[in-house]
C-alpha cells in the first residue's frame, strides 16, 4: 500500500523565485490537504481539495500561493515571489471520504529553504 | 474558534519509566474528532488514534494508552514502559467536523526524549 508522496523532499530557492510542489495522495483518496509546519510549532492548515474541488483555503494562504488539483489526484501547491518568511516544512495528507470518520495520512513533506 | 494546547513543551524520561503526555483543547461544537500524530526525527507525521467525542471509552493499544475525558476537555496519552524508539514530537489535534475530515488544528506538540 503505497502512502502519501510528495516531490521535492528539499528545496532551496532565492527570494523572488517561484517554486512548485507536488503531492501524490493514497490511491483513491478523494480528499487532499496541504499544511504548512515551521521549527517548533505544529502544523498549520493551508487548503484541501475534495476531487478536485479546492472547498477551504486558509487566511495564510497569501495570494501568492495557489493551490490545484485538476485532475482529482495529485495536486501542486506554487508560491510566487518567495520570500524568507515562507521557509517551512509543506506537509500534504490524504484521506478517504467515510461516515465512520475520517484519518488524514501525512506525507513525507517538502522543506523550503529561502535564502 | 478550535484550539488545541499541548502545555509541556520538552520531557526526558529514563527508558522504561511510564510518561504522560496533556493535551487540552476548546471547541464550541458538540461533535468533533481529536488525533494523536507522532513526528519522528526523519520528520513524516504518523497517525496514532482517532478518536470521536460520543465516544468517551479510554483505549489502549500495546504500550499506548489514551484518556479522553470530555468535562475537562482533555484528551492525554500514556506511554507505559518507555523504549528509545518512542523518542519523537507528539502531536495532538482537533477536527471540529461530523466526521473528522476539514482541517485539523494542531497543538504546539510535545517532544519526548527517552534516555537509555
Amino acid at each position: 500500500d503505497t502512502g502519501v508522496s510528495q516531490d521535492p523532499r528539499h528545496k532551496i530557492t532565492k527570494r523572488g523565485q517561484n517554486v512548485t510542489f507536488r503531492c501524490d495522495p493514497i490511491s483513491e483518496h478523494n480528499r487532499l490537504y496541504w499544511y504548512r509546519q515551521t521549527l517548533g510549532q505544529g502544523p498549520e492548515f493551508l487548503t484541501y481539495f475534495q476531487n478536485e474541488a479546492q472547498l477551504e483555503k486558509s487566511r495564510l494562504l497569501s495570494d501568492r500561493f495557489s493551490a490545484e488539483r485538476p485532475k482529482g489526484s495529485f495536486s501542486t501547491l506554487e508560491i510566487q515571489r518567495t520570500e524568507q518568511g515562507d521557509s517551512a516544512m509543506y506537509l500534504c495528507a490524504s484521506s478517504l471520504e467515510i461516515r465512520g470518520g475520517e484519518t488524514q495520512y501525512f506525507g513525507p513533506g517538502t522543506r523550503l529553504l529561502v535564502l | 474558534a478550535q484550539k488545541v494546547t499541548q502545555a509541556q513543551t520538552e520531557i526526558s524520561v529514563v527508558e522504561k519509566e511510564d510518561v504522560t503526555l496533556d493535551c487540552v483543547y476548546e471547541t464550541r461544537d458538540t461533535t468533533y474528532y481529536l488525533f494523536w500524530y507522532k513526528q519522528p526525527p526523519s520528520g513524516e507525521l504518523v497517525f496514532l488514534i482517532r478518536r470521536n467525542s460520543f465516544d468517551e471509552q479510554n483505549e489502549i493499544s500495546g504500550r499506548y494508552s489514551w484518556n479522553f475525558q470530555k468535562s475537562t476537555s482533555s484528551f492525554n496519552f500514556t506511554i507505559t514502559a518507555s523504549q528509545v524508539v518512542d523518542s519523537a514530537v507528539y502531536f495532538c489535534a482537533l477536527s471540529e467536523s461530523p466526521f473528522g475530515n476539514e482541517k485539523l488544528t494542531f497543538g504546539t506538540g510535545t517532544r519526548l526524549t527517552i534516555i537509555p
